[in-house]
């Protein structure tokens, strides 16, 4: 059972490329979410799902898209990256979104945008 | 909008003490509470969830308490060892939405 899994680790970007950030899950969980965790900040929900082709908006959603074709995959998209987006990005998935269960979190991918 | 305060953000302590950890949020309405263990360079580790009706969870070493009506949480570890060395987060799940609020994290050394 690999839990959440995060695609790639590290990556560095330049102004205005685009790329997509991996997150798989093996444990059929149908709550997925993205978070940045930013120095000072703590951790910020970028965009959450409660269910295969069913996604919202978070706290800080600007720049970034989201879908859900699968329950097992919720990739997050940098459509035109900015030196602000340079953070460590978070996938997070729990069984379901009401709250009874504990959140299970990928190690996530290190971005920098230069 | 709901603030979670984690205080201190840092401290030392040497092995064997008990440690004690403070979570306050401002917002009552809450479905649940989790604290969270990160390791530098990981992600976050679940230790322990608390429903908003619950007092207390227990696991091994971790205690976790909640006051819901004063709005605080408290972690107690036991006999602290080194490998309890790590940045503790709590978060709050708000009653009305699906969106964790967290703390910043108390950054915890474990001096053997």
């Amino acid at each position: 059972n690999a839990g959440v899994t995060q695609t790639p680790k590290f990556q560095v970007l330049k102004t205005g490329q685009s790329m997509t950030l991996q997150c798989a899950q093996d444990m059929n969980h149908e709550y997925m979410s993205w978070y940045r965790q930013d120095p000072g900040m703590g951790l910020r929900l970028i965009h959450y799902s409660v269910g295969a082709g069913i996604t919202d908006q978070g706290e800080v959603p600007n720049g970034y898209n989201v879908s859900r074709s699968t329950t097992e995959d919720f990739p997050l998209r940098l459509l035109s990256a900015a030196p602000s987006q340079t953070s460590v990005y978070f996938c997070a998935s729990s069984y379901d979104g009401s709250g009874n269960q504990p959140q299970h979190f990928g190690d996530g991918t290190r971005l920098s945008i230069l | 909008k709901q603030e979670v305060t984690q205080i201190p953000a840092a401290l030392s302590v040497p092995e064997g003490e008990n440690l004690v950890l403070n979570c306050s949020f401002t917002d009552s309405a809450i479905y649940n509470l989790q604290w969270f263990r990160q390791d530098p360079g990981k992600g976050l580790t679940s230790l322990l969830l608390i429903q908003s009706s619950q007092r207390e969870q227990t696991s091994g070493r971790l205690n976790a308490s909640l006051d819901k009506s004063s709005g605080r949480s408290t972690l107690y570890i036991a006999a602290s060892q080194p490998g309890d060395s790590a940045t503790y987060l709590c978060a709050v799940r708000p009653r009305g939405n699906n969106r964790l609020a967290f703390g910043k994290g108390n950054q915890v050394v474990v001096i053997p």
